[in-house]
């Protein structure tokens, strides 16, 4: 079955440089990538995702970009605010069935 | 916007006893799955569904069994519930090709 990989599990920035995470899914049929915010006692909502037939998609600070042929995915967040301090989950899914990430906890230091 | 309803926030069930969460949506979404989350491990998938009466199992599913009679409504059903299942319970729905959208979660505490 599919496995996807996080990394890192904890990531600090200062407000207003970029954060980067990372992700690896092993199962090469999977063709949908969708990225998942959860603030502190919230539930995840989903915040950018992307198609196996692109390689790229931007919307205002977030991008995601992937790499079908390593089997690998990231997300660029950038001029990072106070609240872009949440855990992140990556996502693979194969005939809808989604494949969740450990999650990245990213602090946003003033 | 698409609504994922689960029926209670926060439970409290003693060991051995038979717990059912529920879980509605109101988007006529065909999928839709249990997940839960526990710290460090992420998001598990328990089971899914893609149509009514229908249900498959997903990568934790013992000591789990779910019940769809109605598109609207998913199930999950602990038999006999233990402290290893003391967790947040995440419902989600989903059109095909399309990502999730989540409710608020129930956090089962098993003493």
């Amino acid at each position: 079955g599919e496995n996807v990989e996080q990394h890192p599990s904890t990531l600090s920035v200062q407000e207003g440089d970029s954060a980067v995470i990372k992700c690896t899914y092993s199962d090469s049929a999977s063709n949908y990538f969708p990225w998942y915010k959860q603030e502190l006692g919230k539930r995840p909502q989903l915040i950018i995702d992307i198609r196996s037939n692109v390689g790229e998609k931007k919307d205002q600070r977030i991008a995601v970009t992937l790499n079908k042929t390593a089997k690998h995915f990231s997300l660029h967040i950038t001029e990072t605010q106070p609240e872009d301090s949440a855990v992140y989950f990556c996502a693979a899914d194969r005939d809808d069935k989604i494949i969740f990430g450990k999650g990245t906890r990213l602090h946003i230091l003033p | 916007d698409v609504k994922v309803t689960q029926s209670s926030r926060y439970l409290v069930k003693r060991t051995g006893e038979k717990v059912f969460l529920e879980c509605v949506q109101d988007m006529d979404h065909e999928n839709m799955f249990w997940y839960r989350q526990d710290p460090g491990l992420g998001l598990r998938l328990i089971y899914f569904s893609y149509d009514v009466k229908m249900k498959e199992k997903g990568d934790i599913p013992e000591g789990y069994s779910v019940s769809r009679e109605k598109k609207e409504r998913f199930s999950l059903i602990l038999e006999s519930a233990s402290t290893n299942q003391t967790s947040m319970y995440l419902c989600a729905s989903s059109l095909c090709g399309h990502g999730y959208t989540f409710g608020s979660g129930t956090r089962l505490t098993v003493v």
